[in-house]
């Protein structure tokens, strides 16, 4: 079974500063895909950013971008220059080739100090 | 840009009493799911859809639920005798083909349920 660990309930961090959500994830699967969520307090659901595994290279998006260590299981979130919208509740989520479903983990609440 | 919606945006109910939510994928979309999300908690996969039946279900999945795509644009879920655990905010979301590569699920704002 997967198991999603995401270690920071909280964090919080300076506006135009940079922060690190760390997510491990277990799984016996080679082939899976990772996203990370967030949920602002309006409780939608964003997506943030998705890795392929089967790519070494980290995934970028604008101010988004990850730290994917394949072989220890390791996704985590980097933000720069955070931004007071950045504030929210982020989810790392892995999903697995052929399954349809995304487990996520407990999440971390990510709040901007300005 | 195309969206996902819901509707309503909140339900409040009795227990004992049915509930149906309701959502509207992604035109071109071709798999659909609902998740939940309990106060405070984590977001649970319920159930995802392919080609008018369930393709996959959790354990929190049972007898009392129900899915249905009545017509070509809805997509709904269903429960049969609502219990106050079933409060939650219940998300919708759709992907498009999922064979041959992974696609992301694109989610709608959810509907809180409130059972009373």
């Amino acid at each position: 079974a997967q198991t999603v660990t995401q270690s920071q309930p909280e964090m919080s961090v300076q506006e135009a500063e940079t922060v690190t959500l760390s997510c491990t994830y277990d799984t016996s699967e080679s082939d899976y895909y990772l996203f990370w969520y967030k949920q602002p307090p309006s409780r939608q659901m964003i997506l943030v950013i998705r890795q392929e595994a089967y790519k070494q290279q980290n995934a970028t998006e604008n101010r988004f971008s990850v730290n994917f260590q394949k072989a220890a299981k390791s996704f985590s979130l980097k933000i720069s220059d955070s931004q007071l919208g950045d504030a929210a509740m982020y989810f790392c989520a892995p999903l697995i080739q052929g399954a349809q479903k995304l487990v996520f983990g407990q999440g971390t609440r990510l709040t901007i100090n300005p | 840009e195309p969206e996902v919606t819901q509707t309503p945006s909140h339900q409040v109910t009795q227990m004992g009493q049915e509930v149906i939510l309701r959502c509207v994928p992604i035109s071109n979309h071709l798999y659909f799911y609902w998740y939940r999300q309990i106060l405070g908690q984590k977001v649970e996969f319920l159930v995802s859809f392919y080609n008018n039946e369930i393709s996959e279900k959790s354990e929190i999945f049972d007898d009392q639920f129900s899915v249905e795509r009545p017509d070509g644009s809805n997509f709904t879920l269903k429960i049969r005798s609502t219990k106050l655990e079933d409060s939650a905010m219940y998300f919708c979301a759709s992907s498009e083909e999922t064979s041959y590569a992974v696609h992301e699920q694109f989610f709608g704002p959810g509907t809180r349920l409130t059972v009373l």
